[in-house]
């Protein structure tokens, strides 16, 4: 597996809580996304990042905020939890546009 | 924006057939197109991918056609195997895209 790990792999948290979650790269990769996973829609993109400091919104990057301040680290805040949250998120990295895309092994998120 | 419309959503077979599935995009301009296999509590792995500068590629049993006339894409499992149950995901991107958009994933199962 490419170096990424997301943490925590699991968590439930209350409605109305803040929560983040953290992907950690040991490959040097410019390219971070987030994306959730949800049945009957694939995987859709948060945010991503294409450098320190710089990010961008996915098509569904409502209720979420990114920060990424170091090369390895991009951290997803959901500001205030809600069960539409609830999902698996997953991470990915990679070297460059138009190339593969890595993905970790996912954080299963339940509001409740 | 990109849309990837992917069909079926689920695909029984027999051990030993072949398996297609079937991928359209809108954007013309896309030019990259992967397809990831994921396991089940796993993340998107890539098996396979074409650029738009090739009309098929083929790795072992696994092969991916594309027709950028008709902007569909598939992949094509001969001698399919047990092991191949999974959920499949296409996928496409294109030049200046920071990011892959996905198809809503065929949960391919194979049957002893």
């Amino acid at each position: 597996d490419a170096g990424i790990t997301q943490s925590p792999r699991h968590k439930v948290t209350e409605t109305g809580t803040p929560v983040t979650l953290r992907c950690h790269q040991t490959e040097n990769h410019r390219y971070m996304y987030w994306y959730r996973q949800d049945p009957g829609h694939g995987l859709r993109l948060i945010h991503y990042s294409y450098g320190v400091k710089d990010t961008d919104k996915g098509e569904v990057s409502d209720g979420y905020s990114v920060s990424r301040s170091k090369t390895e680290d991009f951290l997803l805040t959901l500001e205030s939890a809600t069960s539409s949250q609830t999902s698996v998120y997953f991470c990915a990295i990679s070297p460059g546009t138009g190339s593969e895309a890595f993905f970790g092994q996912g954080t299963r998120l339940t509001v409740v | 924006g990109e849309n990837v419309e992917q069909h079926p959503s689920t695909l029984s077979v027999q051990e030993g057939d072949s398996a297609v599935i079937k991928c359209t995009y809108s954007d013309s301009a896309s030019n990259y197109f992967p397809w990831y296999k994921q396991e089940l509590g796993k993340g998107p792995q890539l098996i396979i991918d074409i650029r738009s500068n090739v009309g098929e590629k083929k790795d072992q049993r696994i092969a991916v056609t594309l027709n950028k006339t008709a902007k569909h894409f598939s992949l094509h499992i001969t001698e399919t195997q047990p092991e191949d149950s999974a959920v499949y995901f296409c996928a496409a991107s294109k030049p200046g895209r920071r990011a892959l958009t996905f198809g809503s994933g065929t949960r391919l199962q194979v049957q002893p």
